[in-house]
């Protein structure tokens, strides 16, 4: 079946560094691939997205790039915060348009 | 432009109860999905519904689960008989097009 694998599972950069975060899929035919943020309690929140076609996509410190002959995806933040810090999920589109989610990233930025 | 609503937010049931948890999505929104998250895990796929029909289902288990998405009000996910093991955030999401958006999950207890 569908599979997204996520790591690391936990991070921990200074503040100002950068982070990347890696996801690989296992179906071909994946054509979205989403990033969410979620902090303690809260819902997730979506950041960033690409669609198969294109290979790079950047907002400001967030970029996400996608090698679909690979199967990656990745997630880069330059210039972390202290409010970057969460838990961030990757996810792959699936037949019928539901999110297969990798399994999270702990993200702690220290001050 | 309200987000995704869902109610209640907490739900406590002790075991053998039936917890009902309510979505509505986006105005405009026509597709819905739920998701569960156990604690300190990434989020599952339950169910797909568009209005008045089921699209998805092959992440719901076969018992005890049930989803509607009625032309009128919001998507209701139905837990019959419930388990310590149904304990979960259970979260919906709502989309027009590729972009899922979350709301803000009822966190289910069971005793």
């Amino acid at each position: 079946g569908e599979n997204v694998e996520q790591h690391p599972s936990t991070l921990s950069v200074q503040e100002g560094d950068s982070a990347v975060i890696k996801c690989t899929y296992s179906d071909s035919a994946s054509n979205y691939f989403p990033w969410y943020k979620q902090e303690l309690g809260k819902r997730p929140q979506l950041i960033i997205d690409i669609r198969s076609n294109v290979g790079e996509k950047k907002d400001q410190r967030i970029a996400v790039t996608l090698n679909k002959t690979a199967k990656h995806f990745s997630l880069h933040i330059t210039e972390t915060q202290p409010e970057d810090s969460a838990v961030y999920f990757c996810a792959a589109s699936a037949p019928g348009g539901k999110l297969i989610f990798g399994q999270g990233t702990e993200l702690s930025v220290k001050p | 432009n309200a987000g995704v609503m869902q109610n209640p937010r907490h739900l406590v049931r002790r075991r053998g109860q039936e917890a009902r948890l309510r979505c509505s999505p986006m105005k405009g929104h026509s597709h819905v999905y739920w998701y569960r998250q156990l604690p300190e895990e990434g989020l599952k796929f339950m169910v797909y519904l568009q209005k008045e029909n089921i699209i998805d289902e092959s992440g719901m288990p076969k018992e005890r689960f049930s989803a509607e998405f009625p032309k009128e009000g919001p998507s209701i996910l139905r837990i019959q008989q419930v388990v310590r093991g149904d304990s979960a955030a259970y979260f919906c999401a709502s989309s027009i097009a590729y972009e899922q958006y979350f709301g803000p999950g009822t966190r289910l207890t069971v005793t």
